[in-house]
C-alpha cells in the first residue's frame, strides 16, 4: 500500500491544454516534494513545499501543499511536449521520502 | 560538479544468483539511499547510509543489504536473487538536511531470468 496516492495513473493531453495532478495521503508530512522522470534517468526535484497552505510558481508550473499538510497538486498551465514525463511526488519525515506511484504525462504536439 | 554515478547500467542475471550494485555520491554528501523502482510499485524505499551508518530501512528482507564507505560511496547487495527482485534500482545523495533534495543517478537495471 502507498503512503501517498497519486491521481491520476495517466494522463494524456493536447499541447496547450491545462492539467492537474493530486498527491494524497492520510499522513502529515514535514515538507512534501514534486519530482519529474524522464526515460531512463533517475527522478529530478521540481519544487520543495513544506508550511501548510503554500503555493509555489515554477513558470507554467503551480504546486500546493494542503492546510493540513496531507495533500498536493501540481498544476501545469499551457502544457508543452516538453512536460512529458512521470511527476512524482514525495513526502517527507524524519529525513526519509516515501513516494507516490507516479502520474505519467504525455503532452501531444 | 560530478552528478551521482552509478554502475553498473545494466545487467541480468539468473534466480539464485547475488548482485552488487554501485554508488558513487555528489562531491560533499555524505547521505546516499536506495529506492527499487518498478511499474507496478513505484519507488520502494530500502535503505539509508549517512557517514557509514544506516539511518534508515524500508520493508525489504534481509536479502537486500547495504553499506557505505569512508568516501560516501555505497553498495547495495541483493542475494538469492528472485524473478521479482528485476526492477531500477535508483540511487540519491544528499546533505541529508530537511527539507532535503534528493539528487539520483540515472539508475542500475537489474534483469532476473
Amino acid at each position: 500500500t502507498q503512503l501517498l496516492e497519486q491521481s491520476p495513473q495517466f494522463l494524456s493531453i493536447q499541447e496547450g491544454e491545462n492539467l492537474t495532478v493530486y498527491c494524497n495521503s492520510s499522513s502529515v508530512f514535514s515538507s512534501l516534494q514534486w519530482y519529474r522522470q524522464e526515460p531512463g534517468e533517475g527522478p529530478v526535484l521540481l519544487v520543495t513545499v513544506v508550511t501548510g497552505g503554500e503555493v509555489k510558481k515554477l513558470k507554467r508550473l503551480t504546486f500546493q501543499f494542503g492546510d493540513a499538510r496531507k495533500d498536493s497538486s501540481l498544476h501545469i498551465t499551457a502544457a508543452q511536449p516538453g512536460d512529458t514525463g512521470l511527476y512524482l511526488c514525495a513526502g517527507e519525515t524524519d529525513y526519509k521520502l516515501s513516494f507516490g506511484a507516479g502520474t505519467t504525462v504525455t503532452v501531444r504536439a | 560538479k560530478a552528478g551521482v554515478t552509478q554502475t553498473p547500467r545494466y545487467l541480468i542475471k539468473t534466480r539464485g544468483q547475488q548482485v552488487t550494485l554501485s554508488c558513487s555520491p555528489i562531491s560533499g554528501h555524505r547521505s546516499v539511499s536506495w529506492y527499487q523502482q518498478t511499474p507496478g510499485q513505484g519507488l520502494q524505499f530500502l535503505f539509508e547510509y549517512f557517514s557509514e551508518t544506516q539511518r534508515n530501512k524500508g520493508n525489504f528482507p534481509g536479502r537486500f543489504s547495504g553499506r557505505q564507505f569512508s568516501n560516501s560511496r555505497s553498495e547495495m547487495n541483493v542475494s538469492t536473487l528472485e524473478l521479482g527482485d528485476s526492477a531500477l534500482y535508483l540511487c540519491a545523495s544528499s546533505l541529508r538536511t530537511s527539507p532535503g533534495e534528493l539528487f539520483f543517478g540515472e539508475g542500475s537495471r537489474l534483469t532476473v531470468l
